[in-house]
């Protein structure tokens, strides 16, 4: 089968570093996306990694490891309108992404 | 350029009613999916459509069916509804390349009562 695992719930405090681990176990692997949704909104692309490694954009980074099945999330210097749910997603077979069931990050001053 | 457009926003059924939703995707954009988010299940993948082909499916029952159109435009319906299929059904269009990036519309939120 294929899954994605990532925690359900995340708190932290303003200007702090939080990091949201995604594990995967899917059939076919292209590439693991992060994307942001805010209550009542759409869900927003963050980021994507296709190789191994970390990729920086701004405050938020993410992490590769396809030998691990393991990604993650970085974010830094958290505001207050950080506060969302992250997905991970895996990019399986050409552009139709599994996304793995959130993680609710809730960010306090 | 606008984004992806869904129809209705917002809409109640009874059960055993059907429902047809509709997207567009953002313009140039040919490939089309669907998902159905509810609480704590995340983004569940319906089906993907490129040039008006279904190219991936995900597990659900076939009285969840969709089409695209020769516009890249795309349709989603649900026959006999169940109180079960109350949701956000998000639709999300894709530029082509394989960069992992989907461009999410408002999505359309159904209730079924």
């Amino acid at each position: 089968g294929q899954s994605l695992e990532q925690p359900s719930e995340v708190t932290a405090v303003e200007g702090a570093i939080v990091q949201i681990n995604c594990t995967y176990q899917t059939s076919g692997f292209y590439g693991l996306s992060w994307y942001q949704q805010h209550d009542g909104g759409a869900p927003t692309f963050l980021s994507y990694n296709a190789l191994d490694g970390l990729e920086e954009t701004g405050r938020f980074s993410s992490f590769l490891s396809r030998s691990d099945s393991y990604g993650y999330l970085l974010l830094q210097e958290l505001q207050m309108k950080d506060s969302a749910s992250y997905f991970c997603a895996v990019n399986q077979a050409g552009t139709a992404l599994i996304f793995g069931k959130g993680t609710t990050l809730s960010v306090s001053s | 350029k606008a984004g992806v457009t869904q129809t209705p926003r917002y809409l109640i059924k009874t059960r055993g009613q059907q429902v047809t939703l509709s997207c567009s995707p953002i313009s140039g954009h040919r490939s089309v999916s669907w998902y159905q988010q509810t609480p704590g299940q995340g983004l569940q993948f319906l089906f993907e459509y490129f040039s008006e082909t279904q190219r991936n499916k995900g597990n659900f029952p076939g009285r969840f069916s969709g089409r695209q159109f020769s516009n890249s435009r795309s349709e989603m319906n649900v026959s006999t509804l169940e109180l079960g299929d109350s949701a956000l059904y998000l639709c999300a269009s894709i530029g082509g390349s394989n960069s992992g990036e989907l461009f999410f519309g408002e999505g359309s939120r159904l209730t079924v009562l």
